[in-house]
């Protein structure tokens, strides 16, 4: 049972170069969530989509965009990544709306040079 | 504004010894608060959910509460193994998002 994935778990990458972090869950939820975490901050919303095609801007959107053609996916995109964006990010899922229970993955960490 | 505080920042116990986290919310129209845990280098894992004041949820040496405007995670005679950062967030309004705190990371010791 995998649950909810993220691939890569660790990247180094350097400033200006485009990112492209991988979010896969099995449930088939039709909600999925990308989280930043920051020491001093707590998770801070990017972007959510409550299902395939349908999108929504959080608290902290700018520089980043999301997509999502099939329900178990939902990339997150550093179109042009800043020393900024150096972050632990965390995907997650939960079946219908926010007040049931999300479920997240296990975290990329996002080193920008 | 902060709309979602934990207290302690951090918390040092020793095994056996009982105590209790906080999370305080300014939020307005509270649909649900949640509790989670997370071990270093790992996504949150769900702890509990908690809908409307005077309930209380329990887990093993866990037992969240609610009232109108904060809950607590009563943990009691804890263990090594329950060294952990504990989350709360809240869900209100009509917005589809939770809003977290930063969390309470507690470590206890033999």
């Amino acid at each position: 049972d995998a649950g909810i994935t993220q691939s890569p778990r660790y990247k180094i990458t350097e400033t200006g170069r485009q990112v492209t972090l991988m979010c896969h869950q099995t449930w088939s939820h039709s909600y999925m969530f990308w989280y930043r975490q920051d020491l001093g901050h707590g998770l801070r919303l990017i972007y959510y989509s409550a299902a395939a095609d349908i999108t929504d801007k959080g608290e902290v959107p700018d520089g980043y965009v999301v997509s999502r053609s099939k329900t178990e996916n939902f990339p997150l995109t550093l179109e042009s990544a800043t020393r900024s964006q150096t972050s632990v990010y965390f995907c997650a899922s939960s079946r219908l709306e926010t007040q049931e229970t999300q479920y997240f993955g296990p975290g990329t960490r996002l080193l920008v040079l | 504004e902060d709309q979602v505080t934990q207290s302690p920042e951090a918390l040092r116990l020793q095994e056996g010894e009982s105590s209790s986290l906080n999370c305080s919310y300014t939020v307005s129209g509270l649909r649900g608060l949640f509790w989670y845990r997370q071990d270093p280098g790992k996504g949150p894992e769900f702890l509990f959910t908690l809908y409307s004041a005077g309930e209380e949820k329990e887990k093993e040496r866990l037992k969240a509460t609610l009232t109108k405007k904060e809950s607590f995670l009563h943990i009691t005679a804890p263990k090594p193994e329950d060294s952990a950062t504990y989350l709360c967030a809240v869900h209100w309004g009509t917005a589809s998002k939770l809003t977290f705190g930063t969390g309470t990371r507690l470590q206890v010791t033999l």
